[in-house]
């Protein structure tokens, strides 16, 4: 089983509304959870970092919220734009031994923005 | 500065045959981290190079292999390919600051292809 789990897997809206997607995990010991958008065909780019002191980051229209109690996150998008058209990827780090980052990947979740 | 830079950037092989990779990160970043991003699985954690030395590993057969230079740039290798190993290959360049967790960049990807 996945320890990091996003919902929905797919998402259709209009142009300018908003849309909220799901991060659940069971990671632990937490460090860190992040969110990427990646266009077709190209990198990841990171959108938020938020570590266990953290439960709201904005970064433009984007918006991360963190609930490490349940260890649930959610990434609200504004005023959505067609170029919002992406995967969005939950990305949660666990505290290792050798105090590096150990990285689980959500499967992510297409987001496509209909005109 | 100049941002993370993969090549080739598309590559088709045959089974059987060998490829590597190459990766430059980001001036400054000392740790470089490579990725595996197939539809099915998602993106899954190959390794990580600080300084030259392997620091992190993931599940991955010994086919899969990777180096770092002094100049922090990164190749890795994949021998004896299988149709499997088609998939999109990403390089990171993580930002040091292990205690917030690295904030990675990515580079765009060497889209492999295997007949």
């Amino acid at each position: 089983k996945n320890q990091v789990e996003q919902s929905p897997q797919s998402l259709i809206i209009l142009e300018g509304k908003n849309c909220t997607l799901q991060c659940n995990y069971t990671v632990s010991p937490f460090s860190n959870l992040r969110w990427y958008k990646q266009d077709t065909g190209r990198g990841p780019v990171s959108l938020t970092i938020m570590t266990f002191s953290e439960n709201t980051k904005s970064n433009g229209r984007y918006t991360a919220t963190l609930d490490a109690d349940t260890k649930q996150s959610s990434l609200h998008i504004t005023a959505s734009q067609l170029s919002d058209s992406a995967s969005y990827i939950c990305v949660v780090s666990a505290r290792s031994r050798n105090n590096n980052n150990d990285m689980r990947f959500g499967a992510g979740t297409r987001l496509t923005v209909k005109p | 500065k100049a941002g993370v830079t993969q090549t080739p950037r598309y590559l088709i092989k045959t089974r059987g045959q060998q490829v590597t990779l190459s990766c430059s990160p980001i001036s400054g970043h000392r740790s470089v981290s490579w990725y595996q991003q197939t539809p099915g699985q998602g993106l899954q954690f190959l390794f990580e190079y600080f300084s030259e030395t392997q620091r992190n590993k993931g599940n991955f057969p010994g086919r899969f292999s990777g180096r770092q230079f002094s100049n922090s740039r990164s190749e890795m290798n994949v021998s004896t390919l299988e149709l499997g190993d088609s998939a999109l290959y990403l390089c990171a360049s993580n930002a040091p600051g292990v205690s917030l967790g690295n904030e990675q960049f990515f580079g765009p990807g060497t889209r492999l292809t295997v007949l």
